[in-house]
């Protein structure tokens, strides 16, 4: 079946500029997860949803940085006023969820690469 | 909070050789998670353990998860070129999913 897809893979834009991050997560999951890499770094936690409300914000690094999910499927992370600082690829998963949702292993998507110029 | 700390964060193997990574934790977990990311790719899922002492092993990979159920490690034999890329762990609690900084793995061939 299909996989996690974000959307786009890359993506360019000026300092100062909003940009929106797309992710459509394996039909079924009902969580989604974003998390932010630098280049040779770890996974920086973002925001986790569980359906459409999202239980945990506490890796958002800004007022800048939002996200949302709607219909339990789609979401979109909104970064405004970028910065260079930004620059990252941004990670989308989904997994099963439910109870115990940490218990899910996460499958991830091949990441938007943000470039803030 | 909640930490992951993954020993080491890079390795050097010959390939043929062995090497293990190792993951601990601050706190008791549910589970340990871990994933494997290619250079230019995204993590991939490889396995969970769930249970006190818990050993899995897939083909040259061997996956334990500690009595405590605070650590974890991940043993490859016979190293080949295809090991290349950094191994990531991550550790399911009551309120989260901590992911460790990885470990890099360069195979030389």
């Amino acid at each position: 079946g299909a996989g996690v897809s974000q959307s786009p893979s890359n993506k360019v834009t000026e300092k100062g500029k909003d940009v929106e991050l797309r992710c459509d997560p394996i039909s079924g999951h009902t969580a989604l997860y974003w998390y932010r890499q630098s280049l040779g770094q770890g996974l920086e936690f973002l925001i986790y949803f569980q359906g459409n409300s999202a239980p945990d914000k506490s890796g958002l690094p800004s007022d800048r940085f939002s996200a949302e999910r709607t219909g339990g499927s789609v979401s979109t992370l909104t970064i405004q006023r970028t910065q260079q600082e930004d620059s990252a690829v941004y990670l989308c998963a989904s997994s099963l969820g439910g109870t115990g949702v940490y218990n899910s292993p996460l499958h991830f998507g091949n990441g938007t690469r943000l470039t803030v110029t | 909070g909640q930490q992951v700390m993954q020993i080491p964060q890079y390795q050097h193997v010959q390939e043929g050789e062995d090497f293990t990574t190792y993951c601990n934790s601050s706190t008791t977990l549910s589970n340990i998670q871990w994933y494997k990311q290619r250079p230019g790719g995204h993590p991939v899922f490889l396995i969970q353990l769930v249970k006190s002492g818990e050993v899995k092993k897939q083909k040259r990979l061997t996956f334990q998860f500690g009595e405590a159920k605070k650590n974890s490690s991940l043993h490859i034999t016979a190293t080949q070129t295809t090991d290349v890329g950094t191994y990531f762990c991550a550790g399911g609690a009551e309120d989260r999913l901590a992911f460790g900084k990885g470990n890099q793995v360069v195979v030389i061939p």
